[in-house]
Parts: structure tokens; sequence; C-alpha cells
């Protein structure tokens, strides 16, 4: 059971939009910044946003991050193929004085 | 551009130890708290521990509390995650992560080791 809640699968069709939503507690979510990872299988996650909404250099424009109160949300537009990956987010957590993550989402682009 | 780079894995016996080793770049290390994650296969991503930028605070899982010691060596840009006492569910791809703000998880992750524990 993860402390942040993310849904198991989103799916969508190419150039359209999803959004994945995670939710949490004031502990964490909302008192602290969300990362977001996309994770290929057999490769290593890759960072999408930290600090709620900022982009790693490389990160296009076409994926962004929001948060409000104890959710956070990753939205990817113009989707492709090459998107299909699972996503995670992650956060610190202050009465447990720990790292949490969600469960994961599949992403499908059909 | 942060990078880390893992090292130290391998295949090890339960009850035994392994250390492993991330040696950062392209950032102060000293300025920045460190994460160690972990992934079993098939499974998501697992929290480990952290060391503050200082070294003076450390906080584990509750799964690895008591037999793994994190610690860094700022002279050396290198992190490292001490595991005792090795059980067959450690086993997993270890990651070390830079911290953003307050703990929060940064711009830069490793690519990874793989820990092995197997009789």
């Amino acid at each position: 059971q993860s402390v942040l809640t993310q849904p198991p699968s989103v799916s969508a069709a190419p150039g359209q939009k999803v959004t994945i939503s995670c939710s949490g507690s004031t502990s964490n979510i909302e008192n602290n910044y969300v990362s977001w990872y996309q994770q290929i299988p057999g490769t290593a996650p890759k960072v999408l946003i930290y600090e709620d909404n900022r982009r790693p250099s490389g990160i296009p424009d076409r994926i962004s991050g929001s948060k409000s109160g104890t959710s956070a949300t990753l939205g990817i537009t113009g989707l492709q193929t090459g998107d299909e990956a699972d996503y995670y987010c992650g956060t610190w957590d202050n009465s447990l004085r720990a790292g949490v993550f969600g469960g994961g989402t599949k992403l499908t682009v059909l | 551009q942060v990078q880390l780079v893992e090292s130290g894995g391998g295949v090890v016996q339960p009850g035994r130890s392994l250390r492993l080793s991330c040696v950062a770049s392209g950032f102060t290390f000293s300025n920045f708290a460190m994460h160690w994650v972990r992934q079993a296969p098939g499974k998501g991503l697992e929290w480990v521990a952290i060391i503050s930028y200082d070294g003076s605070s450390q906080y584990y899982a509750d799964s690895v509390e008591g037999r793994f010691t994190i610690s860094r060596d700022d002279s050396k840009n290198t992190l490292s995650l001490q595991m005792n006492s090795l059980r067959t569910d450690d086993t997993a791809v270890y990651y070390c992560a830079r911290e953003s703000r307050g703990y929060t998880f940064g711009p830069g992750w490793g690519q990874g080791t793989m820990v092995t524990v197997s009789s």
C-alpha cells in the first residue's frame, strides 16, 4: 500500500492529452515539492518534473506538472507511442520522515 | 548537469554485506542531501534512506533500519550505502538521487546498480 495514490492505468490516443493524478496528504504533497518520473521497463526512472512544475533540461514543454492542496497532477499533451511507460510521483513526508512514492501508473497510447 | 553514477552491486548470499557507492558531479555535492531509492524486480519505487547535506542527520525506511547505513564523503563527492544482514527481499536495483529542497527529490538520479541476494 503506497502512501501516495495513483490510478493503476490510463490510456489515450496519439496526439491527445492525458493527466495522471497523485493524491496524498498535508504531511507530504501539500507541504513538500512533488516530482514525477517516467520509467520504460528495463531502464532507470527519468525525471520529468521536480519542485512541482520544473522540467529538467531536455524535457519538452508538452510535459507539465501542477499541484493543488494534497493532490498533484502530471500532464502530457501531444501523446506519442514513445510515451508508453510507467509513471511515478514522489515526495517527502514530514510525519513519516521518509521519502514516499505512488504505486505507479501505466500509460497506454492506443 | 547533475550526474550520479552508482557502483558496487552484485550477487551476495543472505546474511552477508555489500557496500554501494554513488559518485556525483555537475553540482556542489556538499550543498545537498542525498537519497537512496530501490526497485525490486517488477515492483515500484521504494525509498531507502537519506543523509542531510552536512551528514548530521540520516533517516531510514523501516525495512532497512538497523541493517543499512548511509554515509557521505564530500572530499570525494561520494555517497555510500553499507548494507549488512542482507535478505532476499533486499534484491533490487539501487538508485542514488539528489535532493531538491526540503528533502524532496531533485532533478538527478543515477542509472542504478543491481543487488541480488540469493543462496
